[in-house]
């Protein structure tokens, strides 16, 4: 089964640090992007959302698509220790169409 | 509060014998999915239902059952034949139809260790 590709991390940044994650995604068909962020023994939770290209701020998040290179990126500023969880980014793929996530990038905010 | 109920948080199963992962959603979607995770893996699918009586295998289906005689229940049977059942697993759902911009929605997992 092919997997996303993203920055595999782990990553480790100090509180108040901009933090870039990225990943690159291989269905150019794929039209709409999401970011996943997972605790540590829970359930991904839905953290952004965009339907085109260019940048989707929300708070201290933005992300930004690139769809030319199949890019995909998500920006944390002023990061925080509660910022600290692993990061998804699915892609639809496959046959029947089922979303497909890889090993996701964890981030360690130190206080 | 909408959502989407796991349980048992945690459960272990002993040799030979089959277990049931329960997962309820209140969010009225058709769509409904389980997935394995394993330490330091990525999520991979295991079974997926778009509507009631009806449900597909995924990557994984090997050694799992699930049934969908209702919309808000999608129940996962891990059977004895599943050689490795110790992972994480969870359960989402979705509004439904495929190739559409759903967006997924999980529960809080389980953790299935083997005794």
């Amino acid at each position: 089964q092919k997997e996303v590709e993203q920055d595999p991390g782990p990553l480790s940044v100090p509180e108040g640090a901009i933090v870039s994650l990225n990943c690159t995604y291989s269905n150019s068909a794929f039209q709409y992007f999401m970011w996943y962020r997972q605790y540590s023994r829970k359930g991904p939770e839905l953290l952004m959302y965009t339907y085109s290209s260019g940048n989707k701020e929300d708070g201290r998040f933005t992300a930004q698509v690139d769809k030319s290179s199949k890019y995909i990126s998500l920006f944390i500023r002023d990061s925080q220790p509660s910022d600290s969880a692993t990061y998804l980014c699915p892609e639809r793929l496959g046959s029947q169409g089922n979303l497909i996530f890889g090993k996701g990038t964890k981030l360690s905010v130190k206080p | 509060d909408g959502g989407i109920t796991q349980s048992p948080k945690y459960l272990f199963r002993k040799e030979g014998q089959n277990v049931t992962l329960s997962c309820e959603q209140n969010l009225n979607h058709d769509a409904m999915y389980w997935y394995r995770q394993d330490p330091g893996q990525g999520l991979r699918l295991i079974y997926y239902s778009q509507i009631v009586n009806d449900f597909q295998k995924g990557d994984i289906a090997e050694g799992y059952s699930v049934s969908r005689e209702k919309k808000e229940s999608f129940p996962l049977t891990v059977t004895s034949a599943q050689k490795n059942p110790t992972a994480f697993y969870l359960c989402a759902s979705s509004i439904g139809g495929k190739f559409t911009n759903e967006k997924l929605f999980f529960g809080s997992g389980t953790q299935l260790s083997v005794l």
